[in-house]
Protein backbone atom coordinates (compact mmCIF):
# COMPACT_ATOMS: atom_id res chain seq x y z
CA UNK A 1 0.00 0.00 0.00
CA UNK A 2 0.80 3.56 -0.84
CA UNK A 3 1.75 6.03 2.10
CA UNK A 4 -0.35 8.54 -0.24
CA UNK A 5 -2.79 7.64 -2.55
CA UNK A 6 -4.95 9.49 -5.14
CA UNK A 7 -6.23 8.69 -8.39
CA UNK A 8 -4.39 9.76 -10.96
CA UNK A 9 -6.97 11.16 -13.14
CA UNK A 10 -8.18 12.49 -15.25
CA UNK A 11 -10.58 14.23 -13.79
CA UNK A 12 -12.69 16.40 -16.19
CA UNK A 13 -15.40 18.66 -15.22
CA UNK A 14 -17.49 21.53 -17.05
CA UNK A 15 -16.69 25.14 -16.51
CA UNK A 16 -19.26 26.18 -13.32
CA UNK A 17 -19.07 22.79 -11.66
CA UNK A 18 -17.94 21.53 -8.34
CA UNK A 19 -14.86 19.24 -8.55
CA UNK A 20 -13.98 16.47 -6.12
CA UNK A 21 -10.28 15.48 -5.29
CA UNK A 22 -9.64 12.54 -3.11
CA UNK A 23 -6.54 11.10 -1.55
CA UNK A 24 -5.85 8.65 1.49
CA UNK A 25 -2.65 8.24 3.63
CA UNK A 26 -1.68 5.21 6.01
CA UNK A 27 0.27 6.96 8.84
CA UNK A 28 -1.91 7.31 11.43
CA UNK A 29 0.02 9.74 13.40
CA UNK A 30 -0.33 12.45 10.41
CA UNK A 31 -1.23 15.75 12.09
CA UNK A 32 -0.63 17.89 8.96
CA UNK A 33 -2.04 17.85 5.37
CA UNK A 34 -1.72 19.67 2.33
CA UNK A 35 -2.65 20.44 -1.34
CA UNK A 36 -0.28 21.59 -3.96
CA UNK A 37 -1.34 22.62 -7.46
CA UNK A 38 1.17 21.81 -10.14
CA UNK A 39 1.08 23.53 -13.39
CA UNK A 40 2.86 21.63 -16.48
CA UNK A 41 6.13 22.63 -15.99
CA UNK A 42 5.98 24.36 -13.35
CA UNK A 43 6.94 23.69 -9.86
CA UNK A 44 4.36 22.89 -6.86
CA UNK A 45 2.12 25.67 -5.33
CA UNK A 46 0.83 25.41 -1.78
CA UNK A 47 -2.82 26.22 -1.68
CA UNK A 48 -4.70 24.54 1.01
CA UNK A 49 -3.09 22.82 4.78
CA UNK A 50 -5.65 21.38 7.42
CA UNK A 51 -4.72 19.92 10.36
CA UNK A 52 -8.40 19.44 12.17
CA UNK A 53 -10.87 17.57 11.63
CA UNK A 54 -13.66 18.83 9.55
CA UNK A 55 -14.02 21.46 6.68
CA UNK A 56 -11.67 24.31 6.35
CA UNK A 57 -12.39 26.75 3.64
CA UNK A 58 -10.34 29.60 1.54
CA UNK A 59 -12.49 31.25 -1.54
CA UNK A 60 -13.21 28.72 -4.21
CA UNK A 61 -11.31 25.94 -2.12
CA UNK A 62 -12.55 23.84 0.35
CA UNK A 63 -10.51 21.43 2.30
CA UNK A 64 -11.62 18.35 4.33
CA UNK A 65 -10.23 16.11 6.78
CA UNK A 66 -11.38 13.13 8.22
CA UNK A 67 -8.57 11.75 10.47
CA UNK A 68 -10.33 8.53 11.62
CA UNK A 69 -11.10 7.61 7.74
CA UNK A 70 -7.62 8.65 6.71
CA UNK A 71 -8.83 10.49 4.33
CA UNK A 72 -8.57 14.26 2.85
CA UNK A 73 -10.28 15.56 0.17
CA UNK A 74 -10.42 18.90 -2.37
CA UNK A 75 -13.29 20.69 -3.53
CA UNK A 76 -13.04 23.33 -6.06
CA UNK A 77 -16.09 25.09 -6.28
CA UNK A 78 -17.10 27.00 -9.78
CA UNK A 79 -14.43 25.08 -11.78
CA UNK A 80 -12.42 27.63 -14.48
CA UNK A 81 -10.06 26.56 -16.88
CA UNK A 82 -7.06 27.72 -15.50
CA UNK A 83 -7.94 25.40 -12.29
CA UNK A 84 -6.53 22.37 -15.03
CA UNK A 85 -3.57 21.20 -13.18
CA UNK A 86 -1.93 18.33 -11.61
CA UNK A 87 -3.37 18.42 -7.82
CA UNK A 88 -0.85 16.87 -5.15
CA UNK A 89 -1.89 15.55 -1.56
CA UNK A 90 0.82 15.82 0.79
CA UNK A 91 0.87 14.54 4.05
CA UNK A 92 3.91 15.32 7.23
CA UNK A 93 4.77 11.92 8.91
CA UNK A 94 4.14 12.04 12.36
CA UNK A 95 7.85 12.67 13.65
CA UNK A 96 6.93 16.08 10.99
CA UNK A 97 9.93 15.62 9.46
CA UNK A 98 9.44 13.85 6.11
CA UNK A 99 6.62 15.40 3.64
CA UNK A 100 5.36 12.04 1.43
CA UNK A 101 3.03 13.09 -1.74
CA UNK A 102 0.66 11.27 -3.64
CA UNK A 103 1.09 10.54 -7.53
CA UNK A 104 -1.21 13.72 -7.60
CA UNK A 105 -4.34 13.89 -9.97
CA UNK A 106 -4.84 15.66 -13.38
CA UNK A 107 -7.86 18.41 -13.75
CA UNK A 108 -8.86 19.01 -16.55
CA UNK A 109 -11.67 21.97 -16.38
CA UNK A 110 -13.70 22.33 -19.95
CA UNK A 111 -14.73 25.78 -21.59
CA UNK B 1 9.56 38.41 -1.39
CA UNK B 2 10.26 35.08 -0.44
CA UNK B 3 11.74 32.73 -2.92
CA UNK B 4 13.80 29.72 -3.40
CA UNK B 5 16.30 29.60 -6.21
CA UNK B 6 17.89 26.82 -8.10
CA UNK B 7 20.73 26.66 -10.30
CA UNK B 8 21.52 25.34 -13.07
CA UNK B 9 17.88 25.02 -14.44
CA UNK B 10 18.79 22.33 -16.87
CA UNK B 11 21.73 19.93 -16.77
CA UNK B 12 22.14 17.50 -19.51
CA UNK B 13 25.84 15.44 -18.37
CA UNK B 14 27.89 12.14 -18.52
CA UNK B 15 27.54 9.10 -16.24
CA UNK B 16 30.24 9.59 -13.53
CA UNK B 17 31.23 13.30 -13.95
CA UNK B 18 30.11 14.44 -10.53
CA UNK B 19 27.49 17.36 -10.25
CA UNK B 20 26.00 19.96 -7.96
CA UNK B 21 23.09 21.65 -8.09
CA UNK B 22 22.52 24.82 -5.96
CA UNK B 23 19.68 25.91 -4.07
CA UNK B 24 18.81 28.79 -1.59
CA UNK B 25 16.10 30.52 0.50
CA UNK B 26 15.46 33.65 1.46
CA UNK B 27 12.88 33.43 4.11
CA UNK B 28 15.22 31.90 7.12
CA UNK B 29 13.26 28.48 7.00
CA UNK B 30 14.97 26.03 9.33
CA UNK B 31 13.68 22.81 7.08
CA UNK B 32 15.11 22.27 3.51
CA UNK B 33 14.52 19.22 1.02
CA UNK B 34 15.29 17.88 -2.12
CA UNK B 35 12.61 16.09 -3.71
CA UNK B 36 12.89 14.29 -7.40
CA UNK B 37 9.90 13.93 -9.84
CA UNK B 38 9.17 10.75 -12.28
CA UNK B 39 6.04 10.51 -14.14
CA UNK B 40 4.13 8.20 -12.38
CA UNK B 41 5.73 7.95 -8.88
CA UNK B 42 4.76 11.56 -7.97
CA UNK B 43 7.67 13.64 -5.80
CA UNK B 44 9.57 11.67 -3.89
CA UNK B 45 12.06 13.31 -0.93
CA UNK B 46 15.65 12.38 -1.02
CA UNK B 47 16.89 14.41 1.53
CA UNK B 48 15.45 16.75 4.40
CA UNK B 49 17.17 18.93 7.03
CA UNK B 50 16.11 20.17 9.89
CA UNK B 51 19.04 22.95 10.61
CA UNK B 52 22.20 23.76 9.74
CA UNK B 53 24.73 20.75 10.08
CA UNK B 54 21.47 18.45 10.59
CA UNK B 55 20.50 16.27 7.71
CA UNK B 56 18.37 12.96 7.33
CA UNK B 57 17.58 10.43 4.29
CA UNK B 58 14.35 10.93 2.58
CA UNK B 59 12.93 7.81 0.69
CA UNK B 60 15.64 7.88 -1.80
CA UNK B 61 18.85 8.96 -1.02
CA UNK B 62 21.10 6.70 -2.86
CA UNK B 63 23.18 8.35 -4.94
CA UNK B 64 23.01 11.83 -3.44
CA UNK B 65 24.99 13.50 -1.33
CA UNK B 66 23.72 17.10 0.56
CA UNK B 67 25.14 19.09 3.04
CA UNK B 68 23.72 22.54 5.24
CA UNK B 69 26.31 24.22 6.16
CA UNK B 70 24.37 27.74 6.04
CA UNK B 71 20.82 28.54 6.89
CA UNK B 72 20.25 29.35 3.88
CA UNK B 73 21.96 27.32 1.51
CA UNK B 74 20.65 23.14 0.78
CA UNK B 75 23.13 21.98 -2.66
CA UNK B 76 22.58 18.77 -3.64
CA UNK B 77 25.55 16.93 -4.96
CA UNK B 78 25.53 13.70 -7.42
CA UNK B 79 29.10 12.07 -7.03
CA UNK B 80 28.73 9.43 -9.70
CA UNK B 81 25.70 10.29 -11.77
CA UNK B 82 23.90 7.30 -13.26
CA UNK B 83 21.03 7.55 -16.19
CA UNK B 84 18.64 5.98 -13.48
CA UNK B 85 19.14 9.87 -11.66
CA UNK B 86 17.76 11.41 -15.32
CA UNK B 87 14.65 13.58 -13.22
CA UNK B 88 13.18 16.76 -12.49
CA UNK B 89 14.68 18.02 -9.26
CA UNK B 90 12.96 20.19 -6.90
CA UNK B 91 14.43 21.84 -3.87
CA UNK B 92 11.95 22.95 -1.34
CA UNK B 93 12.27 25.50 1.79
CA UNK B 94 9.41 25.00 4.58
CA UNK B 95 8.46 27.15 7.50
CA UNK B 96 7.68 24.64 10.25
CA UNK B 97 5.24 25.39 13.05
CA UNK B 98 1.27 26.20 13.26
CA UNK B 99 0.52 27.57 9.55
CA UNK B 100 3.08 26.55 7.65
CA UNK B 101 3.98 27.10 4.67
CA UNK B 102 6.60 25.39 2.19
CA UNK B 103 7.64 26.99 -0.97
CA UNK B 104 9.31 24.61 -3.75
CA UNK B 105 12.21 26.05 -6.23
CA UNK B 106 11.59 26.56 -9.65
CA UNK B 107 12.86 23.05 -10.61
CA UNK B 108 16.01 21.43 -11.96
CA UNK B 109 16.18 19.14 -14.94
CA UNK B 110 18.54 16.85 -14.96
CA UNK B 111 19.86 14.36 -18.05
CA UNK B 112 22.22 11.71 -17.12
CA UNK B 113 23.85 10.07 -20.48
Amino acid sequence: QKEVEQNSGPLSVPEGAIASLNCTYSDRGSQSFFWYRQYSGKSPELIMSIYSNGDKEDGRFTAQLNKASQYVSLLIRDSQPSDSATYLCAVLNTGGFKTIFGAGTRLFVKA
Amino acid sequence: EAQVTQNPRYLITVTGKKLTVTCSQNMNHEYMSWYRQDPGLGLRQIYYSMNVEVTDKGDVPEGYKVSRKEKRNFPLILESPSPNQTSLYFCASRSGGAGETQYFGPGTRLLVL
